[in-house]
């Protein structure tokens, strides 16, 4: 099986652009979630996706947001960029229940200048 | 509130040794599961090892070992004869009943050669 993909890789904004993170789970898994890593704050929960509804939001503000789509892909977006929204934004996928375990897409790297 | 802990930044082991990663816990959940991730450079989180929180057994993977002591909330990785390979981030992570990943800060593993 393809693992998770996540597109782009990699990603330079200026601040007040928005974004689109793309991400396509393994084949057969319908839960995505979505972490964003940076080296101050580290691995930090955004917002998990299962048959198209957020079951849970991390604590980020309302200018991050994220859909998923019928057949489980998912895409985040982030508006009005701030500088410190630069970071690794990962995207994992799970079978769908809370048990199982979730595998991890390459990333995008997020830069804002 | 649920935490991860992970009290070693940086770890170093001789090519071939043993070596153990600590991880604490804190949660109030009675069913909840435990994951073990590494981070190379490529920045690919890959797993490890998870335990389930119910089994008494600790989880072994080939070189890779959990000594698992749910009264004391500890989760601790031990690698046996160490690789090259294994040089990366590692992290320690609880998924709790919002399903998301709580992570520790993680550990820098280093293996000299």
């Amino acid at each position: 099986k393809a693992g998770v993909t996540q597109t782009p890789r990699y990603l330079i904004k200026t601040r007040g652009q928005q974004v689109t993170l793309s991400c396509s789970p393994i084949s057969g898994h319908r839960s995505v979630s979505w972490y964003q890593q940076t080296p101050g704050q580290g691995l930090q929960f955004l917002f998990e996706y299962f048959s198209e509804t957020q079951r849970n939001k991390g604590n980020f503000p309302g200018r991050f947001s994220g859909r998923q789509f019928s057949n489980s892909r998912s895409e985040m977006n982030v508006s009005t960029l701030e500088l410190g929204d630069s970071a690794l934004y990962l995207c994992a996928s799970s079978v769908a229940a809370r048990a199982d375990t979730q595998y991890f897409g390459p990333g995008t790297r997020l830069t804002v200048l | 509130a649920q935490t991860v802990t992970q009290s070693q930044p940086e770890m170093s082991v001789q090519e071939a040794e043993t070596v153990t990663l600590s991880c604490t816990y804190d949660t109030s959940e009675s069913d909840y599961y435990l994951f073990w991730y590494k981070q190379p450079p490529s920045r690919q989180m890959i797993l490890v090892i998870r335990q389930e929180a119910y089994k008494q057994q600790n989880a072994t993977e080939n070189r890779f070992s959990v000594n698992f002591q749910k009264a004391a909330k500890s989760f601790s990785l031990k690698i046996s004869d160490s690789q090259l390979g294994d040089a990366a981030m590692y992290f320690c992570a609880l998924m709790d009943s919002n399903y998301q990943l709580i992570w520790g800060a993680g550990t820098k593993l280093i293996i000299k050669p």
